[in-house]
């Protein structure tokens, strides 16, 4: 099947910094990618969808300028979350789709444990 | 977007089969019902699909009525690996669609 990466696999930032997170599809053309953030015993939140080389759409409610998606290639999204605070401590996960006109599975990455002390 | 319900918690003996099921009574005919499942700390993992006929393949069978409007993962011999949140989600069978992920249902499988 496809496989779907993510880096890093976990990180501890200072609040205030940013953090970058890399999402890859290792054997496909991801036409578009989807991230998600996942709090402790809940269930998975899109935050955002994006198709290479053009700008993500965010979900209601979550803030663009604080979660910066760029899907400059065909196998990598990035998600940096600038200026993190606490409560941005979460599983980021993201998943890649390789629509080509039918069916529509996404392959998901191992997810980023993101730790803002 | 059909929504769907599953229960929140499930328990099965190692060894025996595991039945989850799902509701997702406003689905359209166009629309796929999708399981994954999410073991802990992990991304989600593809377990089947279907759109109207059952569906089998090596880690699980899905079983959907004949109206579509529920359906049941069968996992024929549950092992303690298969202890995770199963989710259940129904999306367009064309084009790149986002997934709405439930609750889930919490399947825990005991020795």
């Amino acid at each position: 099947g496809a496989v779907v990466s993510q880096h890093p696999s976990r990180v501890i930032c200072k609040s205030g910094t940013s953090v970058k997170i890399e999402c890859r599809s290792l054997d496909f053309q991801a036409t578009t990618m989807f991230w998600y953030r996942q709090f402790p015993k809940q269930s998975l939140m899109l935050m955002a969808t994006s198709n290479e080389g053009s700008k993500a759409t965010y979900e209601q409610g979550v803030e663009k300028d604080k979660f910066l998606i760029n899907h400059a290639s065909l196998t990598l999204s990035t998600l940096t979350v600038t200026s993190a605070h606490p409560e941005d401590s979460s599983f980021y996960i993201c998943s890649a789709s390789d629509w080509q006109g039918a069916g529509n599975e996404q392959f998901f990455g191992p997810g980023t444990r993101l730790t803002v002390l | 977007d059909a929504k769907t319900t599953q229960p929140p918690s499930m328990d099965c003996a190692e060894g025996r089969a595991a039945n989850l099921p799902c509701n997702h009574s406003t689905i359209s005919g166009n629309e796929y019902v999708y399981w994954y499942r999410q073991i802990h700390s992990q991304g989600p993992q593809y377990i089947i699909h279907g759109l109207k006929n059952n569906e089998t393949n090596e880690m699980a069978s899905l079983i959907i009525t004949e109206d579509r409007k529920s359906s049941t993962l069968i996992l024929p011999h549950a092992t303690l690996r298969d202890t995770a949140v199963y989710y259940c989600i129904v999306i367009r069978g064309e084009g790149t669609y986002k997934y709405i992920f439930g609750t889930g249902t919490r399947l825990k499988v005991l020795a």
